[in-house]
């Protein structure tokens, strides 16, 4: 079946640092990788979404300058979060989607963000 | 810009109740309308879809059937057990030109006591 992988499963970092995250696909191919932040209260953000062969799309209130994303094939992507402060922890969610037109996202157990 | 609104943001049952967990949604075209699950601890669960106007989707005895005309999609089960106890999200697909986008509601904890 198909599996998204993420780690580390939780990271504390100190204020100011950063802090990369990585998001593996197993079982199948992941053309489109979404990044999301869920919140304490349990909202999800929409962070970016990568396509293979496309620009990666930022959502409005976050950018490339501060959560870089690499996704350089169709098993593996990775988003840094530069210079984290407090406002940035939270749950970061990776989901990913395969081809085909009944293809639907599957998730990581994301990786828990505490800053401190 | 599309948007998926719960109603409920919590639902408390005893076991063998009958659920119902509103989901209206706006977009402009037309999208693909999903259930997801998250347990504690994990990432959301893929529970099912719904890709056209009067489809049902179900899965594990929770179903939903895509409404155009009321713009909703209301999750629906029988009689709950307490293994049901989660986290449940409305998402609409913006899957096209811009890529694959999934759009999720706040979610509505559903507790089932014993």
């Amino acid at each position: 079946g198909a599996l998204v992988y993420q780690y580390p499963r939780r990271t504390i970092c100190k204020s100011g640092t950063s802090m990369r995250m990585e998001c593996q696909a197993v079982g199948f191919q992941a053309t489109s990788v979404a990044w999301y932040r869920q919140s304490p209260q349990k909202t999800f953000e929409l962070i970016a979404l990568s396509t293979v062969n496309s620009a990666i799309k930022y959502e409005q209130n976050f950018t490339q300058e501060k959560f870089p994303i690499s996704h350089p094939n169709l098993s593996f992507s990775s988003m840094t979060v530069l210079n984290a402060y407090l406002e940035d922890r939270g749950l970061y969610l990776c989901g990913a989607i395969g081809q085909g037109w009944d293809s639907d996202y599957t998730f990581g157990s994301g990786t828990r963000l505490l800053v401190i | 810009g599309d948007s998926v609104t719960q109603t409920e943001g919590q639902v408390a049952l005893s076991e063998e109740d009958f659920l119902t967990i509103h989901c209206n949604y706006s977009a402009s075209g037309y999208p693909a309308l999903f259930w997801y699950v998250q347990y504690p601890g994990e990432g959301p669960q893929f529970l099912f879809r719904a890709s056209r106007d009067k489809e049902k989707g179900s899965s594990r005895g929770f179903e939903a059937t895509y409404n155009k005309e009321t713009t909703s999609f209301h999750l629906q089960k029988a009689s709950v057990q307490e293994s049901d106890s989660a986290v449940y999200y409305c998402a609409l697909g913006d899957y096209g030109g811009s890529g694959n986008k999934l759009i999720f509601g706040t979610g509505t904890l559903l507790s089932v006591k014993p």
